[in-house]
């Protein structure tokens, strides 16, 4: 079963606009924690914003905030203000338990700034 | 700052030749890992490292890969008599077990190509 879930496979915002990328997430541990990574197209990985399943508040980091829903499985990011350098391959991905370190990432949401 | 990086960043090989990549983490990171991203995808885990030791492979990782992390410093990852399946993003990230959400650091990634 897909442990991560993002159903948007394209995204395209006017700059300056906000933009909501979805992830849902699957699992069973009560301890696992969220993360959203950026692709750009020379291919690094950037990380972006984390929120811990215990964490009481949405994190924020500058333009990019989480809105966290426990109870839906659903932790979506907000970009907000968006500009071209945005333009991007975005990634959610989870690592569950205490004791497990390994990244389960999904398929990823292309999004598009336009001028 | 240095923050993890990788060599070579794009390798072109004809099938059956053995390659090697280089992985050097950030240095006071104890925790390395290997995903491999095929195009679409997102990145999914090979195997990761705690300093010297490894600690958890993938069912992706057949015998044909293997992967080395002598001193619990730079990491190498191997693939011999490489498949035309083989092609893709191999991507090395490096995290702090003394940190709670031990984010994890991904390099630029090397783009192998097999004919």
């Amino acid at each position: 079963a897909q442990k991560i879930t993002q159903t948007q496979p394209g995204m395209f915002v006017q700059e300056k606009e906000a933009v909501t990328l979805d992830c849902t997430y699957d699992t069973s541990d009560p301890s696992y924690g969220l993360f959203w990574y950026k692709q750009p197209s020379s291919g690094e990985m950037i990380f972006l914003i984390y929120q811990g399943s215990y964490d009481q508040q949405n994190a924020t980091e500058g333009r990019y905030s989480l809105n966290f829903q426990k109870a839906r499985k659903s932790a979506n990011l907000v970009i907000s203000a968006s500009q071209l350098g945005d333009s991007a391959m975005y990634f959610c991905a989870m690592r569950e338990g205490a004791d497990d370190y390994k990244l389960s990432f999904g398929a990823g949401t292309t999004v598009t700034v336009r001028a | 700052d240095t923050g993890v990086s990788q060599d070579p960043r794009h390798k072109i090989t004809k099938r059956g030749q053995n390659v090697t990549f280089r992985c050097d983490p950030i240095s006071e990171h104890n925790r390395l890992y290997w995903y491999r991203q095929t195009l679409g995808q997102g990145p999914e885990f090979l195997t990761y490292f705690q300093n010297e030791a490894q600690l958890e492979k993938s069912r992706l990782l057949s015998d044909r890969f293997s992967a080395e992390r002598p001193k619990g410093s730079f990491s190498t990852l191997e693939i011999q008599r490489t498949e035309q399946g083989d092609s893709a993003m191999y991507l090395c990230a490096s995290s702090d077990r003394t940190i709670l959400q031990e984010t994890q650091y991904f390099g630029p990634g090397t783009r192998l190509l097999v004919l």
